[in-house]
């Protein structure tokens, strides 16, 4: 079946790094994304991977390892503005559409 | 660029009405469209693919005919809720991704601002 984990809830303080974890089991692959998504507004854009290894936009990186069905968003010099959930998302081709399947999302809290 | 708006923002109905929500694209055209439904504190919920020119394809345990969808151009779709009922009251967003190959990213979606639909 079709399955994307990441933790509930996370919590950091302002200034240091957090790494927000996924795995997934999917039947076929062609890309993982990343969403941030504020209370109350829709999801925007973060990164996307569909090779192994890094993938870093300023503060933000994304590391993928498709042999482990595993990715991990990394978040440096945290601000304030960065408490949001953080969507998971994989492309599977079995889906139509380029439809992608969502992991439930990591609320992260950031602390002064 | 990759710009999609959606209307309303809020909506407010009574239980028993319509209400029709629209999904833009304002700068690309968009074959595909999405539209989702999430509940406070829980992920996006993907009911329906919607494909411009087609039906809208449903998830299972959507119901068709009460989430009627339109995909009448490449920059917009619609998405009515009829004879809405209070546990309908969502938040209703809308994706895009772009059509043809020209887009580096084509598989990328690209979200609407979403509606807040609530139902008395």
């Amino acid at each position: 079946g079709q399955n994307i984990d990441q933790p509930t809830e996370m919590t950091a303080t302002e200034g240091a790094i957090v790494q927000i974890n996924c795995t997934y089991q999917t039947s076929g692959f062609n890309g993982l994304f990343w969403y941030q998504q504020h209370a109350g507004e829709a999801p925007t854009f973060l990164s996307y991977n569909v090779l192994d290894g890094l993938e870093e936009k300023g503060r933000f990186s994304s590391f993928l390892s498709r042999s482990k069905g595993y990715s991990y968003l990394l978040l440096k010099e945290l601000q304030m503005k960065d408490s949001a959930s953080y969507l998971c998302a994989v492309r599977d081709p079995a889906h139509s559409n380029y439809q992608l399947i969502w992991g439930a999302g990591t609320k992260l809290i950031i602390k002064p | 660029g990759a710009v999609v708006s959606q209307h309303p923002s809020r909506v407010i109905c009574k239980s028993g009405t319509s209400v029709k929500i629209e999904c833009r694209s304002l700068d690309f055209q968009a074959t595909t469209m999405f539209w989702y439904r999430q509940f406070p504190k829980q992920s996006l919920m993907l009911m329906a693919t919607s494909n411009e020119g087609s039906k809208a394809t449903y998830e299972q345990g959507v119901e068709k005919d009460k989430f009627l969808i339109n995909h009448a151009s490449l920059t917009l779709s619609t998405l009515t809720v009829t004879s809405a009922h209070p546990e309908d009251s969502s938040f209703y967003i809308c994706s895009a991704r772009f059509s043809g190959r020209w887009r580096e990213r084509s598989y990328e979606q690209y979200f609407g601002p979403g509606t807040r639909l609530t139902v008395t």
